[in-house]
């Protein structure tokens, strides 16, 4: 079962701040990040395990609520590289008979 | 320089013919993938192979096939029944072992059946 990412889309102005959540209907053990632009291949941002564990990288950070089994990535300062699709994937807490899962993307607009 | 290389970059093929999409990593890596992806869709698991000579379906394995005689390679084949083929296709690879690590995807191949 997918992860439900929410928003669908976002349009910002260069310099503001998003927030992209992730939420699962599964105990989780880790959630990945990625970015993908345009007609390219997706980039992993960063991986998020069971535990609560908040990450930074540069001006994008995110957190793992595993009680409520949601991630959200936090964008601060927008630049106009941050454009993109945002995809979540999801890791469930019994490995073995489950996969990496992702959602269906937020897409994020940044204007000057 | 390591990395993962699909070819064709983009892909024409006439309604029941099947299709063979490359992927090739030099990583070394152990586990590899091929995601479909459609607009407003995100990626979907078509198949995945953890180690050589071994393999296992994805989310929608139907119409698809894959080989994994190398470490190195890990083809799929779309075949002709595959009821709605065209897709942006994804090849990813993993250093693997017990736990989900970073996934390394290439570029992509484009195809569209006609």
């Amino acid at each position: 079962q997918q992860p439900v990412q929410s928003p669908q889309a976002v349009i910002l102005r260069e310099g503001e701040d998003a927030v992209i959540n992730c939420s699962s209907s599964k105990a989780l053990y880790s959630v990945h990040w990625y970015r993908q632009k345009h007609g390219e291949a997706p980039v992993f941002l960063m991986i998020l395990l069971k535990g609560g564990e908040q990450k930074g990288h540069e001006k994008i950070s995110a957190s793992f609520n595993e009680k409520k089994q949601q991630s959200s990535l936090y964008l601060t300062a927008s630049q106009l590289s941050y454009s993109g699709t945002y995809f979540c994937g999801t890791e469930a807490s019994n490995f073995g008979n489950e996969k990496l899962t992702f959602g269906t993307g937020t897409r994020l607009t940044i204007i000057p | 320089d390591g990395g993962i290389t699909q070819s064709p970059k983009y892909l024409f093929r006439k309604e029941g013919q099947n299709v063979t999409l490359s992927c090739e990593q030099n990583l070394n890596h152990d586990a590899m993938y091929w995601y479909r992806q459609d607009p407003g869709q995100g990626l979907r698991l078509i198949y995945y192979s953890q180690i050589v000579n071994d393999f296992q379906k994805g989310d929608i394995a139907e119409g698809y096939s894959v080989s994994r005689e190398k470490k190195e390679s890990f083809p799929l084949t779309v075949t002709s029944a595959q009821k709605n083929p065209t897709a942006f296709y994804l090849c990813a690879s993993e250093a693997g072992g017990p736990y989900y690590n970073e996934q390394f995807f290439g570029p992509g191949t484009r195809l569209t059946v006609l």
